[in-house]
């Protein structure tokens, strides 16, 4: 199994919902990393995880809230979103910190 | 400020010919490289990657050169195919920030029959 998954392809909330995006490998890989994309833009990193624990996070929000709870899982709690942050979540991992990325499909995420 | 950068954000390219997408970089610390190709609709895809202390690598179809002297960057791809059309993102690791990548703006190839 060469790739990461990622659940759900789409998603609409409001600005009250609570959410999880979901994201998954099975290549033994212990870091892994969420990524925003806006349209027409590069990915921008938002965590980062190594060996399940927290090592980076870029300043981000706390309406976003990681959680790796084993080495082949991470998920991505959304809570009180803006409409600014719609945008294509990405997942990543690598063997570890450092090595080729690995890229989810992403979960394209609209909040109104 | 420090950026990874692309010199043409669009790239034509006939279908059959061999395609150059451009990377500039402005840290001379930087001593990791990838190339990603984004399809519409998916997520970004590893193409190949280089390190500093190499200038050139090959993979199938694909050339990373790398010119440290000026910091520049570059992906050829052979005899490009439609399947190639979509968009090129070079990234760079810094030794100072591990597991940082920063991506440049991205260079959008569209190849033409």
């Amino acid at each position: 199994d060469t790739e990461v998954t990622q659940t759900p392809k789409h998603l609409v909330m409001g600005m009250t919902n609570k959410k999880s995006l979901k994201c998954e490998q099975h290549m033994g890989h212990r870091a892994m990393y969420w990524y925003k994309q806006k349209a027409k833009k590069p990915p921008e990193l938002m965590f980062v995880y190594s060996y399940e624990k927290l090592s980076i996070n870029e300043s981000v929000p706390s309406r976003f809230s990681p959680e790796c709870p084993n080495s082949s899982l991470l998920n991505l709690h959304l809570h009180a979103l803006q409409p600014e942050d719609s945008a294509l979540y990405l997942c990543a991992s690598s063997q570890v910190v450092g090595d080729e990325q690995y890229f989810g499909p992403g979960t394209r995420l609209t909040v109104t | 400020g420090e950026s990874v950068g692309l010199h043409l954000p669009t790239l034509s390219v006939q279908e059959g010919d061999n395609s150059i997408i451009n990377c500039a970089y402005s840290n001379s610390a930087s001593d990791y490289f990838i190339w990603y190709k984004q399809e519409s609709g998916k997520g970004p895809q590893f193409i190949i990657d280089i390190r500093s202390n190499m200038d050139k690598r090959q993979g199938q179809r694909v050339t990373v050169l790398l010119n440290k002297t000026v910091k520049h960057l570059s992906l050829q791809i052979a005899a490009t195919q439609p399947g190639d059309s979509a968009v090129y993102f070079c990234a760079e690791n810094k030794p100072d920030s591990w597991g940082k990548l920063q991506f440049g703006a991205g260079t959008q190839v569209v190849v033409t029959p």
